[in-house]
């Protein structure tokens, strides 16, 4: 597609669910980022994939959160057990060289999960 | 880790006149700026960047400038216009290696008609 698509847009899971948030990146773009968007604040990074491989996972806030991207395309994050607190607008983003990241660094509209 | 700072929060200007958002970065290896333009419920949206080797960028009626010793830059928007009202999110990054960004807490522009 042309631009990073995620899926659902629209996410209200009762608290103890698990949900799973997808993102498909722009096509051939090697780098994917996960960030995580409080209502009022700027994104915050959760986790970096290169290629299938996640090379960072240092801003998942808990062991709740897990990310995968086992072909290297398409990328999942799942959150078990939700907490009020996760609620917020998962965003993806994905650039195109992990040598500079910058080039072609492209947001998805994000997942706003809402934890009731 | 990084740290960015951004001021003001809100900002309100009349129609015509020029807004000035300004960020601090705490880690001197960063060297990658973007600046990003968010409407409710939309994604962000890269409007500018700069990258440290460069002082000043210029696109039309939007501007940034980098100070590296005193580790700040700016978005100068000139002749703003309603369609500006958004909110804007600063960022910095190593750009390779741990390239992930990160953003400032935004300020939310309005533009009065």
């Amino acid at each position: 597609g042309a631009g990073v698509s995620q899926s659902p847009r629209y996410k209200v899971a009762k608290r103890g669910q698990d949900v799973a948030l997808r993102c498909d990146p722009i096509s051939g773009h090697v780098s994917l980022f996960w960030y995580q968007q409080a209502l009022g604040q700027g994104p915050e990074f959760l986790t970096y994939f290169q290629n299938e491989a996640q090379l960072d996972k240092s801003g998942l806030p808990s062991d709740r959160f897990f990310a995968e991207r086992p072909e290297g395309s398409v990328s999942t994050l799942k959150i078990q057990r939700t907490q009020q607190e996760d609620s917020a607008v998962y965003l993806c983003a994905s650039s195109l060289s992990p040598r500079d990241s910058s080039y072609g660094y492209t947001f998805g509209s994000g997942t706003r999960l809402t934890v009731v | 880790g990084e740290n960015v700072e951004q001021h003001p929060s809100t900002l309100s200007v009349q129609e015509g006149d020029s807004a000035v958002i300004k960020c601090t970065y705490s880690d001197s290896a960063s060297n990658y700026f973007p600046w990003y333009k968010q409407e409710l419920g939309k994604r962000p949206q890269l409007i500018i960047d700069i990258r440290s080797n460069v002082g000043e960028k210029k696109d039309q009626r939007i501007a940034v400038t980098l100070n590296k010793t005193a580790k700040h830059f700016s978005l100068h928007i000139t002749e703003t216009q309603p369609e500006d009202s958004a909110v804007y999110f600063c960022a910095a990054s190593k750009s390779t290696g741990a390239n992930n960004l990160f953003f400032g807490t935004g300020t939310r522009l309005t533009v009065i008609p």
